[in-house]
């Protein structure tokens, strides 16, 4: 089953725009990971936050992490239109066999 | 090194009939997973193996699904008497680090008709 939900489900944005994207989840996690997924294709891992952080940074992206809300946000600044793409959000529970549960995803489509 | 490999890229089969995927992980992972994806939703997790071992699967696997590792390396999925419903993306992804951090391949996508 799935873990959380994905808010919005989809966004389109202008080329250079910031696009925020939300995540829920409903268990304690060791950590909480985002990935991309081009259409027809794999996912591609994009940031990972352990749970006894709060914010991390990676070039244009900005992950927070919120563990009493069990929620967190995916920020991607200064878009561009390669940035199209599903964006997933995935737990790695604690006390799990390793196995990562993932959200329904946002669709981000970004206009050249 | 050319990532995680999964072949066939797409079947399409009749209802009731078997159909093997194969999934060839990054050489020096131990770990390896199969999710099931279907339109508009995230992957859902099927099994996992640790080496050859299965240590993990799913309720949505039922019995005509069979995975495995026979060598640690590579790893099949079979689905026996195919249905209409077991239509979608079956992604392989691996992982070794502690923060497990997984590498997926670019998915089977099934067909049943």
């Amino acid at each position: 089953s799935q873990q959380g939900e994905e808010d919005p489900q989809a966004l389109s944005i202008q080329e250079g725009e910031n696009a925020t994207m939300n995540c829920s989840y409903k268990t304690s996690i060791n950590n909480l990971q985002w990935y991309r997924q081009n259409s027809g294709r794999g996912l591609v891992h994009l940031i990972l936050i352990r749970s006894n952080e709060r914010e991390k940074h990676s070039g244009r992206l900005r992950v927070t992490l919120d563990t009493s809300k069990k929620s967190s946000s995916l920020l991607i600044t200064a878009s561009r239109a390669a940035d199209t793409a599903s964006y997933f959000c995935a737990t790695d529970r604690s006390g799990s066999a390793r196995q990562l549960t993932f959200g329904s995803g946002t669709q981000l489509t970004v206009l050249p | 090194d050319t990532g995680v490999s999964q072949d066939p890229r797409h079947k399409i089969t009749k209802r009731g009939q078997n159909v093997t995927f194969r999934c060839d992980p990054i050489s020096e992972h131990n770990r390896l997973y199969w999710y099931r994806q279907t339109l508009g939703q995230g992957p859902e997790f099927l099994t996992y193996f640790q080496n050859e071992a299965q240590l993990e699967k799913s309720r949505l696997l039922s019995d005509r699904f069979s995975a495995e590792r026979p060598k640690g390396s590579f790893s099949t999925l079979e689905i026996q008497r195919t249905e209409q419903g077991d239509s979608a993306m079956y992604l392989c992804a691996s992982s070794w680090d502690s923060e497990n951090i997984q590498y997926f391949g670019a998915g089977t996508r099934l067909s049943v008709l």
